[in-house]
């Protein structure tokens, strides 16, 4: 398995308070993006990173944030955290062009159960 | 964004063939055909992926026709174990070197395949 870690793995929170997750790779692969996936949803992109310190927007990039300070760290960052954002949050891993499959294959991290009352 | 479109839910008996089919009628020039399997509690996992025509590996087939506007994941002999959800993918192949083209690829809502005994 890809070496993903994802920290919290669980998290509770009250709304309006800021919430930070993060996503710890070892592939030294250069994209990393956060997903978030709801109850009988598929998995919506939110914020994806093609280095360190370039980053870009996805889907559903409203209310959240992202940094990445190194190449092995990918923080998201709910600065106001609403009952909208309960949620699973899934980070991905890709090597992009450097392998034959390109961005498309992505390897997932254990994902982050985070509820906001 | 290329949107897809899978049926919900899929019913199957051990040792059958499986097909899922995906719809991708504004897929563009570029985009790659990608298939991803996730069970509960974890992260998708790369299944795989296919531009034209027919790819096989070890695990299952995909069919894309001349007009790529669908593809459809064959999985041969199903068990119990391959219960689970099967997204479709479409986004920028591995030549696409444009940095931005790794947000560009969108998962559709799933194939929930349940197999039954």
């Amino acid at each position: 398995d890809a070496g993903i870690t994802q920290s919290p793995r669980h998290k509770v929170t009250e709304t309006g308070t800021p919430v930070t997750l993060r996503c710890h790779q070892t592939e030294n692969h250069r994209y990393m993006y956060w997903y978030r996936q709801d109850p009988g949803h598929g998995l919506r992109l939110i914020h994806y990173s093609y280095g360190v310190k370039d980053t870009d927007k996805g889907e559903v990039s409203d209310g959240y944030s992202v940094s990445r300070s190194k190449t092995e760290d990918f923080l998201l960052t709910l600065e106001s955290a609403t009952s909208s954002q309960t949620s699973v949050y899934f980070c991905a891993i890709s090597a992009g062009t450097g392998r034959a499959q390109g961005y498309n294959e992505q390897f997932f991290g254990p994902g982050t159960r985070l509820t906001v009352l | 964004l290329a949107k897809t479109t899978q049926p919900i839910s899929m019913d199957s008996y051990e040792g059958q063939e499986v097909n899922i089919t995906c719809s991708h009628n504004n897929i563009a020039t570029n985009d790659y055909i990608t298939w991803y399997q996730q069970f509960p509690s974890q992260g998708p996992r790369f299944i795989i992926q296919g531009y034209k025509t027919k790819v096989t590996n070890e695990v299952a087939s995909l069919f894309i026709p001349a007009d790529r506007k669908s593809s459809t994941l064959s999985l041969p002999r199903v068990s119990l174990s391959d219960t689970a959800v099967y997204y479709c993918l479409v986004g920028p192949g591995p030549e696409q070197r444009r940095r931005a083209n790794a947000g560009k690829s969108t998962f559709g809502d799933g194939t929930t395949l349940t197999v039954k005994p």
